[in-house]
Parts: structure tokens; sequence; C-alpha cells
């Protein structure tokens, strides 16, 4: 079946450090892949996507590049504000038709905290 | 626009009771998702829906049961409750289940069975 692997976290920076987060994934076929965010006691924020092999994904100055030749779709951004501090799950959707090829498959998170 | 609402924001039960909880898509939204996220945990699948009809199903167990309206809102019932049940459950909506497209996830209702 299809999965997730996210790198283990938490992560804790410096405010105007780099960030990755690293995330691999199994699946048949081309999936599309998501980074999400979900801050403090709140729902789920797409933050990004890509479709497609080679497609980036940005949004907020965050970046993902979909790599089929290495399953991966890491999650950067080259300056960390305080106010990215969240938890951040890599997903993938399954792009072929039958049941639930609309459900997304997530990692466990990877919880990121920014200090001053 | 409004975006995906759910209720109750929380709920707190006993084991053995039972729950509903609803949510509303956004307007023009027809496929309606249910997911579980236990603490410290991603989210895992439990249902989809689409014009009012089950097109997917996670692997839970049948204390879990969902049903979607004509105007497209949902419910997601949990029989029996259980301690490992507590968690966050989300709903998620999106244009068509056919297309994939993207899917937009409510504030979530916090479960916590006692």
């Amino acid at each position: 079946g299809n999965s997730v692997t996210q790198m283990e976290g938490p992560v804790t920076l410096s405010e105007e450090a780099f960030l990755t987060i690293n995330c691999t994934y199994t699946a048949t076929g081309y999936p599309s892949l998501f980074w999400y965010v979900q801050y403090p006691g709140e729902g789920l924020q797409l933050l990004l996507k890509a479709t497609k092999a080679d497609d980036k994904g940005s949004n907020k100055g965050f970046e993902a590049t979909y790599r089929k030749e290495t399953t991966s779709f890491h999650l950067e951004k080259g300056s960390v504000q305080v106010s990215d501090s969240a938890v951040y799950f890599c997903a993938l959707r399954a792009n072929a038709g039958g049941t639930s090829y609309g459900k997304l498959t997530f990692g466990q998170g990877t919880i990121l905290t920014v200090h001053p | 626009d409004a975006g995906v609402t759910q209720s109750p924001t929380h709920l707190i039960k006993t084991r053995g009771q039972q729950v509903t909880l609803r949510c509303s898509p956004i307007s023009g939204h027809k496929s309606v998702s249910w997911y579980q996220q236990v603490l410290g945990q991603g989210p895992q699948f439990i249902f989809q829906y689409y014009e009012k009809e089950e097109r997917g199903r996670g692997n839970f167990p049948d204390r879990f049961s969902a049903r979607q309206f004509p105007n497209y809102s949902s419910e997601l019932n949990v029989n029996a409750l259980l301690l490992g049940d507590s968690a966050l459950y989300l709903c998620a909506s999106s244009l068509w289940q056919e297309v994939a497209y993207e899917q937009y996830f409510g504030p979530g209702t916090r479960l916590t069975v006692t």
C-alpha cells in the first residue's frame, strides 16, 4: 500500500536559519504530493503541492520538488521565522482511478519550533 | 466564502456511548472525507463520500459510520466508544471525487473519551 515517511522530529531552529524536512514515499503509479501545515489548535492548511515528477511546489517561501527517482518531496525554506512554528505533514494522493483514490495518506508529522 | 465548518468543537464522552460529529463543506463542494488524527500522529483516512454515496473506506471498525445529506453536509457516527477513539476528527471537502481536486480541511472536532 501507499505510505509516507517523514524525518524524525522535533526540529528546533533559530530565526533566519535554513530549514529542511525530509519526506519519502512509497506508492504505485504517479501520486500527487502535498505538504500541509497545522498550527496549534487548528486544522490542516495546504502549504504546497506537486502533481508530477520534477514539479516544484512553492508558497510563503517554502519549496518542495517532486523527485520520482528518489521518491522524495523534501520541504525547504531559506530563512524561517518564529511564525513558522507548527507541525508539518507530508502527504500523497494516488492519481489512478478506483476506490478511495481521493484519499490522502499522511506522514507522522514533524514539529518545527523556531526561536527568536 | 466560509470554509469547512465542523461541530461541535470539543466533546467529552464516556466509554460505551455514541457520538455524532457534523461537517459542512465549502459551498459548491460535493465530496466530503473524514480523517482521525490521534495525538502525535498524522491523520488517518476514515471515509469519503461523494454525491451522498460512500466512495471509500479506511481501515476502521464497523463502529464507525457516516452519511452525506442532499446539501452535501455530512455526519460521522461512532458507536460503543473506546478510550482509543479519543482524537481530533477532521473533515475535508473537495469539488469532485473523480477528478480528485485538492481537499480543504476544517478545524476539527476534539473528542475525548473517558
